[in-house]
């Protein structure tokens, strides 16, 4: 069965810091995509970052990177020089297109930049 | 990336009434739209999958007479909430996606925020 795990409900770091959020992921097809997505306090799904998993090369968008270990079915964001507006839910997600295609979400993890 | 809208960004109503939301493809032709219920600190949940011209396909658990979903156009999908109550206030997210888009063309509104009293 297709699941995606976020184990870090909450996270801290200190701003202009970079921040790791971890992701891991499960699934039998051989094709799919992982994003990464940013919910703030609006509720509006922001799209960040997507790695292919035929892609060899780990996804990169600004401050954004897509640490993508297929072996281990990791795909964790880094978030370099973390700002204050980064404060907010960070979700993962899965797409696959095996019998239609579906996107499921981890649970998430809240980030919070301090000063 | 395309845009997709959704009305109204909130609604009040009483227990036992029907809100209807809509969800559009501003920029280009949906031929899939998703609906996600999001609970308060809690993650997006698929509810249906919505094909242009034919019946939804509800996920487990998800009833389909009580959430009705309508995808007339390949611009418009519309979920309707019947005879709704105090258990059904979530947010309410749809997305968008063309049949031949790749995994990463898949765009969503900005939600509807659903409070029934």
């Amino acid at each position: 069965a297709q699941k995606i795990t976020q184990t870090q409900p909450g996270m801290f770091v200190q701003e202009k810091e970079a921040v790791t959020l971890d992701c891991t992921y499960d699934t039998s097809d051989q094709s799919y995509g992982l994003f990464w997505y940013k919910q703030p306090s609006s509720g509006e799904m922001i799209f960040l970052i997507y790695q292919g998993s035929y892609d060899e090369q780990n996804a990169t968008e600004g401050r954004y990177s897509l640490n993508f270990q297929k072996a281990r079915k990791s795909a964790n964001l880094v978030i370099s020089a973390s700002q204050l507006g980064d404060s907010a839910m960070y979700f993962c997600a899965m797409s696959w297109n095996t019998g239609g295609f579906k996107t499921i979400f981890g649970a998430g993890t809240r980030l919070f930049v301090k000063a | 990336g395309a845009v997709v809208s959704q009305h109204p960004s909130w609604v009040i109503c009483k227990s036992g009434t029907s809100v209807k939301i809509e969800c559009r493809s501003l920029d280009f032709q949906a031929t899939t739209m998703f609906w996600y219920r999001q609970f308060p600190k809690q993650s997006l949940m698929l509810m249906a999958t919505s094909n242009e011209g034919s019946k939804a396909t509800y996920e487990q658990g998800v009833e389909k007479d009580k959430f009705l979903i309508n995808h007339a156009s390949l611009t418009l999908s519309t979920l309707t909430v019947t005879s709704a109550h105090p258990e059904d206030s979530s947010f309410y997210i749809c997305s968008a996606r063309e049949v031949t888009s790749g995994h990463n063309e898949q765009f969503f509104g900005p939600g509807t925020r659903l409070t029934v009293l």
